[in-house]
C-alpha cells in the first residue's frame, strides 16, 4: 500500500472532453505537489498547493487541496492531445521524506 | 544550464553483477534522492539526502546503497544486481530552506535498468 493513491490508474478520452484525477492519503500533508511526466523524461513540476481549500489554476488546469489536507484533486477542462501524460501527485508528510502517488496515466485522442 | 545529469541512460547488467548510476547536479540544492519507477506503481523514493555526508533510506533502501560527499553528486550503488531491480531510476534535487519541505524537484531524465 502507498502513501498517496490516485484514481484512476488509467484515463482515455476524446479531445475537448472533461476530466478529474483524484489523489488521496491517510496521513495530512503540510503541501501537495503536482507534476506531469511525458514518455522518456522525469517529471516535471505543475503546481504546489499549500493552505487545506486551496484551489488553484493553470490554464486549463484546476487543482484543489481537500480541507482536511488529505487529499487532492486535478481537473481539465476541455483536453487536448498536448494534456497526454502521466500524472503524478506527491507531497511529505514529515520530514524530507518525498513520496509520490501512484500514477494516473492519460491519453487524449484528437 | 545542465540542471540534473544521470549518467548512464541504458544499463544491462546480469544477476550478481554491480553498478554505480552517477547523479550530478549544478543547482547547488541541499536536497538529492533517487527514486525508481515501475508500472503502475508511480515513484518510490530508494534513499535521500539532505546535504553533504548525510544519507537516509527512502520507502524501498533495500539493495541500494548511497553517499554524498559533495553537494553536486549524490551516486547510487546496486552492490548485487537481482532481476527485481529492473526498472527506470530518477535523481532528483531541490532547494529546501526552512523546515517544511515544499520546494520543487528537479528531475533527470533517468536511467533505464536491466538486470538479466
Amino acid at each position: 500500500t502507498q502513501l498517496l493513491e490516485q484514481s484512476p490508474q488509467f484515463l482515455s478520452i476524446q479531445e475537448g472532453e472533461n476530466l478529474t484525477v483524484y489523489c488521496n492519503s491517510s496521513s495530512v500533508f503540510s503541501s501537495l505537489q503536482w507534476y506531469r511526466q511525458e514518455p522518456g523524461e522525469g517529471p516535471v513540476l505543475l503546481v504546489t498547493v499549500v493552505t487545506g481549500g486551496e484551489v488553484k489554476k493553470l490554464k486549463r488546469l484546476t487543482f484543489q487541496f481537500g480541507d482536511a489536507r488529505k487529499d487532492s484533486s486535478l481537473h481539465i477542462t476541455a483536453a487536448q492531445p498536448g494534456d497526454t501524460g502521466l500524472y503524478l501527485c506527491a507531497g511529505a508528510p514529515t520530514g524530507n521524506q518525498f513520496y509520490f502517488g501512484t500514477g494516473t496515466s492519460l491519453t487524449v485522442i484528437p | 544550464n545542465a540542471g540534473v545529469t544521470q549518467t548512464p541512460k541504458f544499463q544491462v547488467l546480469k544477476t550478481g553483477q554491480s553498478m554505480t548510476l552517477q547523479c550530478a547536479q549544478d543547482m547547488n540544492h541541499e536536497y538529492m534522492s533517487w527514486y525508481r519507477q515501475d508500472p503502475g506503481m508511480g515513484l518510490r523514493l530508494i534513499h535521500y539526502s539532505v546535504g553533504a555526508g548525510i544519507t537516509d533510506q527512502g520507502e524501498v533502501p533495500n539493495g541500494y546503497n548511497v553517499s554524498r560527499s559533495t553537494t553536486e553528486d549524490f551516486p547510487l550503488r546496486l552492490l548485487s544486481a537481482a532481476p527485481s531491480q529492473t526498472s527506470v531510476y530518477f535523481c532528483a534535487s531541490s532547494y529546501v530552506g526552512g523546515g517544511a519541505h515544499t520546494g520543487e524537484l528537479f528531475f533527470g531524465e533517468g536511467s533505464r535498468l536491466t538486470v538479466l
